[in-house]
């Protein structure tokens, strides 16, 4: 069966550092989306991806994220200056199509556990 | 704005035994989507279910099955013939129209006793 998948599985990082998550979609998927649990807490949308230009982000997803396509297969969260809230398991996801007319259903990847001392 | 809502922070059921988890939630839209995700101790987020709210027939996977009570924005998952496999967090949540972004509820802890 299809599935994303995330790289790296866990990082840690030092406090001001930028830190890159990767995502590899299911290749026929067409929205890409990234979500984020901070332990214990509820599972918080972050942004969501098409066309290759963000098409809804969460108040969350502050100048300090930035995502990106940078080839046909990987989908990136970028984590600038990095602080200690931001640590949290972040999670990939995507889906062929969007809207109650479609398929609308997610397939997540297995998360990149973020370390921030 | 949507919210989701999981009253029972944890729960426990014997082996082979049934169990219903509880989810409400509140949205202004009139389509929309309700899914419950499990999540094993891996961490990964696994669908379980999806429920459109246009259609009145609860939806059912194998042992799995909801109770959608579209008045009342109750949405509830029931687990028949529980299995240790099943221990796993369970969110509740709701897509809007758009299907841009899921809302998740704050997750029901279950544990299925040998």
């Amino acid at each position: 069966e299809p599935e994303v998948t995330q790289t790296p599985s866990h990082q840690v990082t030092q406090m001001g550092q930028e830190v890159i998550l990767r995502c590899v979609p299911i290749s026929n998927h067409l929205y890409f989306y990234w979500y984020r649990q901070i332990l214990g807490q509820k599972v918080e949308f972050l942004v969501s991806f098409y066309n290759n230009e963000i098409s809804e982000k969460s108040e969350i997803f502050d100048d300090q994220f930035s995502v990106e396509r940078p080839d046909g297969s990987n989908f990136t969260l970028k984590i600038r200056s990095t602080k200690l809230e931001d640590s949290a398991m972040y999670f990939c996801a995507s889906s062929v199509r969007t809207g109650v007319s479609g398929a609308n259903v997610l397939t997540f990847g297995a998360g990149s556990r973020l370390t921030v001392l | 704005a949507q919210t989701v809502t999981q009253s029972q922070p944890e729960m426990s059921v014997q082996e082979a035994e049934t169990v219903t988890l509880s989810c409400t939630y509140d949205t202004s839209e009139n389509n929309y989507y309700l899914f419950w995700y499990k999540q094993p101790p891996s961490r990964q987020m696994i669908l379980v279910i999806r429920q459109e709210a246009y259609k009145q027939q609860n939806a059912t996977e194998n042992r799995f099955s909801v109770n959608f009570q579209k008045a009342a924005k109750s949405f509830s998952l029931k687990i028949s013939d529980s299995q240790l496999g099943d221990t796993a967090m369970y969110f509740c949540a709701l897509c809007n129209n758009a299907g841009n972004m899921l809302t998740f509820g704050g997750g029901t802890r279950l544990m299925v006793k040998p």
